[in-house]
């Protein structure tokens, strides 16, 4: 198995730009989450999808951040537009569910900067 | 909601120590508990996790954690360190909603 695959690995934007992360999850995981990961804050839950629908988006910090999951195999994470302080690492991780005991796999993330 | 409070945001061992990484949870009932570790540049990569049973679990590395519930604690453990033990720890809980970290702990070992 290949394991999450995220694209791309490194972003640079300029700020106001439309930004689109992507996610592959492993095949036969029904759940997707979308992580970032921030010096000051951590890890945060942004939004996860169970059967391609979207559960919980209370973690997305603004309108300008929207995510999709057209069908089981593909996600996007998309930021428009763009500010400096979305400057993180996001990672995607997927599970054969939400909760319960099988914890959860993770993509290599996208290390996005703003400027 | 569950909570997760890792001790100590940077510890420092000499190689050959012992590695003592301190987590402690907020629950009414006991959760399902894991630890993650970050290599530089790297995804969160699974360590090992406690479910049911066994208190205390062995994980990938040499690490071992104990679950104890009368601490509300899961401390990460390993007899000796390594050079390439060097990397970030996340403790993680999982119940009521899907999996919440600590702030984690960046462990440097010292030749």
């Amino acid at each position: 198995d290949a394991g999450v695959i995220q694209s791309p690995r490194h972003e640079v934007t300029e700020m106001g730009q439309e930004v689109t992360l992507r996610c592959k999850p492993i095949s036969g995981h029904n759940s997707l989450f979308w992580y970032r990961q921030t010096m000051m804050r951590g890890l945060e839950l942004l939004i996860y999808f169970n059967n391609n629908v979207p559960i919980d988006d209370s973690g997305m910090p603004e309108d300008r951040f929207s995510a999709k999951m057209p069908n089981a195999s593909f996600s996007t994470l998309k930021i428009q537009p763009s500010e400096p302080r979305d400057s993180a690492v996001y990672f995607c991780a997927s599970s054969p569910r939400d909760r319960g005991s099988y914890g959860y796999t993770f993509g290599s993330g996208t290390r996005l900067t703003v400027v | 909601a569950q909570s997760v409070t890792q001790l100590g945001s940077h510890v420092s061992v000499s190689e050959g120590a012992l590695v003592l990484l301190r987590c402690n949870y907020s629950s009414s009932v006991p959760p399902y508990l894991f630890w993650y570790v970050q290599y530089p540049n790297q995804g969160l990569q699974l360590l090992l996790k406690y479910t049911t049973g066994a208190t205390l679990v062995k994980g990938i590395n040499g690490f071992e954690a104990e679950f104890k519930k009368s601490e509300t604690s899961f401390h990460l453990t390993k007899p000796s360190a390594h050079m390439s033990d060097a990397a970030e720890y996340f403790c993680a809980v999982i119940l009521n909603t899907p999996l919440v970290f600590g702030k984690g702990t960046r462990l440097s070992v010292i030749a």
